[in-house]
């Protein structure tokens, strides 16, 4: 039963323009949802996140949007860089902390 | 201030060995967890802990058995590997459960190939 889901395995952008990570979720009691990025052979990093009660959280490059009614949570990246390439995972929590299967972000130069 | 760490980093087993993944954090966070990635799954959690001595099963238990003797300790048994649990372990662990306070911090991994 996967309550966080990314549909989109892979992402290919061009250094310089917007890259849109999109996940769903299925659990209407998750409160907070978080993205993390990966590099190969690595943990993963905090990178961003949002409150329910919020619909769009800003840091510098980053912005997590939130679409309660749809359930439906995106990251936008702008711009686009080459060491933005690494794997994505968008989380939600409200006891616990679910995953989603993540989505690879290639860049471009 | 090293964060999360994990030992060992590699490890190949053979069918029906056992052993026992060490995860260390210098936070001072009561929650530590236990995930196993792999392809197309996502980070599904195997066990947790809310604090010293206790712990608590997640999405994926079976075959693993956890211990939380210390605080800043959370170790992963397997008693009787098989290929299945052929995986990257992730160890992580955060200030409180969900929430702002609630970002988890995660060690380098551990890739365990069982043969």
């Amino acid at each position: 039963d996967q309550q966080v889901k990314q549909n989109s395995p892979s992402l290919s952008v061009q250094e310089g323009r917007i890259s849109i990570l999109n996940c769903d979720y299925t659990n209407s009691m998750f409160d907070y949802f978080l993205w993390y990025k990966k590099y190969p052979a690595e943990g993963p990093t905090f990178l961003i996140s949002i409150s329910s009660i919020k619909d769009k959280n800003e840091d510098g490059r980053f912005t997590v949007f939130l679409n309660k009614s749809a359930k439906h949570l995106s990251l936008h990246i702008v711009p686009s860089q080459p060491g933005d390439s690494a794997v994505y995972f968008c989380a939600a929590s409200v006891d616990d902390m679910r995953f989603g299967a993540g989505t690879r972000l290639t860049v471009k130069p | 201030n090293a964060g999360v760490t994990q030992t060992p980093k590699f490890r190949v087993l053979k069918t029906g060995q056992s052993m026992t993944l060490l995860c260390a954090q210098d936070m001072n966070h009561e929650y530590m967890y236990w995930y196993r990635q792999d392809p197309g799954m996502g980070l599904r959690l195997i066990h947790y802990s809310v604090g010293e001595g206790t712990t608590a099963k997640g999405e994926v238990p079976d075959g693993y058995n956890v211990s939380r003797l210390k605080k800043q300790n959370f170790l992963l048994g397997l008693e009787s590997a098989a290929p299945s649990q052929t995986s990257v372990y992730f160890c992580a662990s955060s200030y409180m459960s969900g929430g702002a306070m609630g970002e988890q911090f995660f060690g380098p991994g551990t890739r365990l190939t069982v043969l």
